[in-house]
């Protein structure tokens, strides 16, 4: 199994901060990598898709980076809406797997 | 509009079989490249992939959970179904269905349906 880790696991941010969270694959993935927030008691969103395209809808300050075994979302200001919980997942093979997630609260 | 929903039973007693089914609409897993997927999320914990079957009724399955799971699909009524069986306590999540399509991964989540398995 490809393992993916996240980090930080937690972050403390303020409104307009800009916002980095990296995502490390055990091996190389190509840009099979998505990006999802997810809030309390919702589902997640995909945000990114294929390493750095953004799904349709999502605001430009979200970005995406990186191929092989690193990666990385940015959030360029961030806004009250963002504080959420992010995933990162692979989809270069199965079985399919995310990251432990990234919780970003306000600081 | 692509949406899919979840429906269950919300409890399960230990080694019962749990049934779960995700209705969908939008979409047709007939269609070359489409996929439904099982995710759950333990309370506080990250998401867990669990399978996905595509519309060539291929079928993928975590290996950690692949002896307890069977996915199957009934493309007339736009439904997939995930049976997991000898449920444990630990089993205890939201389970969601998702769709599947190419480039996209996993792009579009049903809200997801809780279950606790408890006696």
């Amino acid at each position: 199994d490809i393992q993916m880790t996240q980090s930080p696991s937690t972050l403390s941010a303020s409104v307009g901060d800009r916002v980095t969270i990296t995502c490390r694959a055990s091996q190389s993935i190509s840009s099979w990598l998505a990006w999802y927030q997810q809030k309390p008691g919702k589902a997640p969103k995909l945000l990114i898709y294929k390493a750095s395209s953004l799904e349709s809808g999502v605001p430009s300050r979200f970005s995406g980076s990186g191929s092989g075994t690193e990666f990385t979302l940015t959030i360029s200001s961030l806004q009250p809406d963002d504080f959420a919980t992010y995933y990162c997942q692979q989809y270069n093979s199965y079985p399919l797997t995310f990251g432990q997630g990234t919780k970003v609260e306000i600081k | 509009q692509i949406t899919l929903k979840e429906s269950g039973p919300t409890l399960v007693k230990p080694t019962q079989t749990l049934t779960l089914t995700c209705t969908f609409s939008g979409f047709s897993l007939s269609t070359s490249g489409v996929g439904v997927g099982w995710i759950r999320q333990p309370p506080g914990k990250a998401l867990e992939w669990l399978a996905l079957i595509y519309w060539n009724d291929d079928k993928r399955y975590s290996p950690s959970l692949k002896s307890r799971l069977t996915i199957t699909k009934d493309t007339s009524k736009n439904q997939v179904v995930l049976t997991m069986t000898n449920m444990d306590p630990v089993d205890t999540a939201t389970y969601y269905c998702a769709h599947r399509y190419g480039d996209y991964g996993v792009d579009i989540w049903g809200q997801g349906t809780m279950v606790t398995v408890s006696s």
